[in-house]
């Protein structure tokens, strides 16, 4: 079955340090797809990247960097320069293709406390 | 282009009554997926509707129900609440496959005394 692991529970940091999330997801599905949310204390859930198992390319996004790693099983996200509004709980998410439709696994989520 | 909807925001049941939440999904969007997301279980699925179809479905019980109209709004009910039901609901519109992202709403807190 899938599973999704994010091993840090909180993380503070003081404004301008970087800060990296761990994610390791385990599937037997040849195809899946790997996501990073962000969630606000408003509560809804933004959508941030999307990454298929097959482009193990790594991006980069103004100061949102993600490093995809098959080898390890692992779809890390840094924030560089880190800002108060930085400030959220960070899920990572697996979607397997042979669910034919659209069922998110979440990891537990890191909280990311960013101090002025 | 609005988000996706979801009414109401808060709620409060008595334990043993039942409820039913509403999702208005994004224009365009055919899928609709609905999560519950508590401290201790975290966010899980509860079950995804596509074309008015049952897609997928989680490990929740038979008190969790969905159904999706013609227009693809979405509701869900809980009959026989019990306090272990309190979470917040979070309603996902996409496009339609598994490689779509997911667009959420902001929720609605339920609260079972």
């Amino acid at each position: 079955a899938q599973k999704v692991t994010q091993a840090q529970t909180e993380i503070s940091v003081v404004e301008k340090e970087d800060v990296t999330l761990d994610c390791v997801y385990e599937t037997r599905d040849t195809t899946y797809y790997l996501f990073w949310y962000k969630q606000p204390p408003s509560g809804e859930l933004v959508f941030l990247i999307r990454r298929n198992s097959f482009d193990e390319q790594n991006e980069i996004s103004g100061r949102y960097s993600w490093n995809f790693q098959k080898s390890t099983s692992s779809f890390n996200f840094t924030i560089t320069a880190s800002q108060v509004v930085d400030s959220a709980v960070y899920f990572c998410a697996l979607s397997e293709r042979r669910a034919a439709g659209n069922k998110l696994t979440f990891g537990g989520g890191t909280r990311v406390l960013v101090k002025p | 282009k609005a988000g996706v909807t979801q009414t109401p925001r808060y709620l409060i049941k008595t334990r043993g009554q039942q409820v039913t939440l509403s999702c208005s999904p994004i224009s365009g969007h055919r899928s609709v997926s609905w999560y519950q997301q508590t401290p201790g279980q975290g966010l899980q699925f509860l079950f995804e509707y596509f074309s008015e179809t049952q897609r997928n479905k989680g490990n929740f019980p038979g008190r969790f129900s969905g159904r999706q109209f013609s227009n693809s709004r979405s509701e869900m009910n809980v009959s026989t609440l019990e306090l272990g039901d309190s979470a917040l609901y979070l309603c996902a519109s996409s496009l339609r496959s598994e490689e779509s992202p997911l667009h959420f709403g902001n929720g609605t807190r339920l609260t079972v005394t």
